[in-house]
């Protein structure tokens, strides 16, 4: 069974532009978690989607966003990029909401100029 | 607030010995417990779950789980260079199913 892919598995960017990056879950999984990972701050929640829901979401700025489409698929979006973003998105899909193994993908690298 | 913490090392440890890695939390309410391992320039990769008290084997992976002392820990046997990596533990509290994840124990296996 194939894994969590994401595109693009690289980005740059400039201040204030915009970015939005997919991740396709496995097979039959219905939830999708997006995180940031820093050197500095670890791995840290964004939010997680179940059934084009968002279900929960971290403490991060309105800035950044996502969605869920109804094959599973989710994308994140990140608006006004700030140096700062700079970082490692990871995308984990679970079976269901609720359902606590959580499986990662490569991880998207985002660089902000 | 919900806290995962880790000694960030580095912790090393000669091949063949057992490296013991650990990590607390801040919260009694918590529901389930996972080490993750990441190799540098990667993601993280799942070892091991735990839910209950005690402990669970799995090959070389031992994790260890004390709730009354809100610690987790995960002890690997006969280490190799190729356990050399970021383990990560993580918590998912019974509110939200939302993932905790600790910052980290950078593990190096000296041949």
């Amino acid at each position: 069974k194939a894994g969590v892919t994401q595109t693009p598995r690289y980005l740059i960017k400039t201040r204030g532009q915009q970015v939005t990056l997919s991740c396709s879950p496995i097979s039959g999984h219905r939830s999708v978690s997006w995180y940031q990972q820093t050197p500095g701050q670890g791995l840290q929640f964004l939010f997680e989607y179940f059934s084009e829901t968002q279900r929960n979401k971290g403490n991060f700025p309105g800035r950044f966003s996502g969605r869920q489409f109804s094959n599973s698929r989710s994308e994140m979006n990140v608006s006004t990029l700030e140096l700062g973003d700079s970082a490692l998105y990871l995308c984990a899909s679970s079976l269901e909401w609720g359902t606590d193994t959580q499986y990662f993908g490569p991880g998207t690298r985002l660089t902000v100029l | 607030q919900k806290e995962v913490e880790q000694n960030s090392g580095p912790l090393s440890v000669p091949e063949g010995a057992i490296a013991s890695l650990n990590c607390t939390y801040s919260d009694r309410v918590s529901q389930s417990f996972f080490w993750y391992r990441q190799y540098s320039g990667k993601s993280p990769e799942l070892i091991m779950s735990i839910y209950s008290n005690g402990d669970k084997e799995d090959g070389r992976f031992t994790a260890q789980l004390n709730k009354a002392s809100q610690y987790v820990s995960l002890l690997i046997r006969d280490s190799q260079p190729s356990d050399s990596a970021t383990y990560l533990c993580a918590v998912n509290w019974e509110t939200g199913n939302q993932f905790y994840f600790g910052t980290g124990t950078s593990l190096t296996v000296i041949p």
